[in-house]
């Protein structure tokens, strides 16, 4: 099981933000992120816990092996907020999503 | 530019079948596994089934193993969705992915994603 926390995050333009995502069992480093806005589809961010996916700016960075991760996004910008999903592809199937993390403006 | 455009959603009786497509077009589809996502109105994510590019090997969650089939035909470049024994609970909008390696071999992540065709199970 994948966990995200935490649930929901009030933050405010220009600051810098750390999202968790926790798996039940070392996954080594097989772990993607995902962000989400209504009304669309997932897009890819992170691969391999730490590589960003192509056309991802680098204000977003991925780390963390094993059992525990995380996404940081620095100067946040108005376009960054939604729901955010980790995902482990290590051991499958399944395929496993965390339940999300809300990224709310403050 | 990747382009996976779902088809093929729409209100169905529990007990009914519905099959969905995605028609893939802006690389070469017979390269990559294919998955279908889905997503319960209000929820989070949950990988229903995934098929690989090269062998044709398929894999399902168990809610769904043995009601549903993917498939896929590489010359129209589409991946389908047959649901059968639909319930209640499969209501959500379903997403056609791409895997993110050309090798074909097995899906392990999306690096694009349709828009998505909303199933809707209910009497």
């Amino acid at each position: 099981a994948m966990t995200q926390f935490p649930v929901t995050l009030s933050v405010s333009p220009g600051e810098r933000v750390t999202l968790s995502c926790r798996a039940g069992q070392s996954i080594d480093s097989n772990l993607a992120w995902y962000f989400q806005k209504p009304g669309q589809g997932p897009r890819l961010l992170i691969y391999a816990a730490s590589t960003r996916a192509t056309g991802i700016p680098g204000r977003f960075s991925g780390s963390g092996s094993g059992t525990e991760f995380t996404l940081t996004i620095s100067n946040l910008q108005s376009e960054d907020f939604g729901v955010y999903y980790c995902q482990q592809y290590n051991k499958w199937p399944p395929f496993t999503f965390g339940q999300g993390t809300r990224l709310e403006i403050k | 530019e990747v382009q996976l455009v779902e088809s093929g959603g729409g209100l169905v009786q529990p007990g009914g079948s519905l099959r969905l497509s995605c028609t893939a077009s802006g690389f070469t589809f017979s390269r990559y596994a294919m998955a279908w996502v889905r997503q319960a109105p209000g929820k989070g994510l949950e990988w229903v089934s995934s098929i690989s590019g090269s062998s044709g090997d398929t894999f399902y969650a168990d809610s769904v193993e043995g009601r549903f089939a993917i498939s896929r035909d590489d010359s129209k470049t589409t991946l389908y969705l047959q649901m059968n024994s639909l319930r209640a609970e499969d209501t959500a909008i379903y997403y056609c992915v791409k895997d993110l390696s050309d090798n074909g071999w097995y899906f392990n992540f999306g690096d694009s994603w349709g828009q998505g065709t909303l199933v809707t199970v209910s009497s």
